[in-house]
């Protein structure tokens, strides 16, 4: 059982590049979730989704954009990279309301724009 | 606005000592409150979650308390070892209706000392 799987683990990208983060998990959760975590700022949420085809803004969605085509994917896609989403991207996913379960999460994507 | 604090930034204790991590929120309307720890470069694994009715979870050598009275929580961790080094992380829900939202602390770096 994988859990959480972020794919890739590092990318250096240039300002104005684009790039899409891939997130899957095999444990059939509705809910999942796209945080970024900064130094001194604690995690932040960018986009969630509480099933396949439903998705919906979080704290910080701008510069991002997201699809839920399937159960067990949950791209983000970083249109027109910039220096301020220089970050570490967590996917995230729970199976009941995140009120009542604890989410699981991915390793991480560190992402750095140059 | 719920603001959620952890002190201290770090700690070091040597092998065996029990000790107390804290987290304190500005809000006391709550609907839970997660604890996780995060290794370097991985992810976040939840250890405890405190539903607001509670006022404390146990899971092996771990005790998380709640007082939403007083805005604070403690994880205590027993016989601490050196793997116990990690970040903890403590997060709390908003009441339902938005209950999608954590509000995220900035974590305390533990070093366990052999």
């Amino acid at each position: 059982n994988a859990g959480v799987t972020q794919t890739p683990k590092f990318r250096i990208l240039k300002i104005g590049q684009s790039m899409t983060l891939q997130c899957t998990q095999d444990m059939n959760h509705n809910y999942m979730y796209w945080y970024r975590q900064d130094p001194g700022m604690g995690l932040k949420l960018i986009y969630y989704s509480v099933g396949a085809g439903i998705t919906d803004k979080g704290e910080v969605p701008n510069g991002y954009n997201v699809s839920r085509s399937t159960t067990e994917d949950f791209p983000l896609r970083l249109e027109l990279a910039a220096p301020s989403q220089t970050s570490v991207y967590f996917c995230a996913s729970s199976w009941a309301p995140p009120a009542h379960q604890p989410q699981h999460f991915g390793d991480g994507t560190r992402l750095s724009i140059l | 606005k719920q603001e959620v604090t952890q002190i201290p930034a770090a700690l070091s204790v040597p092998e065996g000592e029990n000790l107390v991590l804290n987290c304190s929120f500005t809000d006391s309307a709550i609907y839970n409150l997660q604890w996780f720890r995060q290794d370097p470069g991985k992810g976040l694994t939840s250890l405890l979650l405190i539903q607001s009715s509670q006022r404390e979870q146990t899971s092996g050598r771990l005790n998380a308390s709640l007082d939403k009275s007083s805005g604070r929580s403690t994880l205590y961790i027993a016989a601490s070892q050196p793997g116990d080094s990690a970040t903890y992380l403590c997060a709390v829900r908003r009441p339902a209706g938005n209950n999608r939202k954590l509000i995220w602390g900035l974590g305390t770096s533990l070093a366990v000392n052999p």
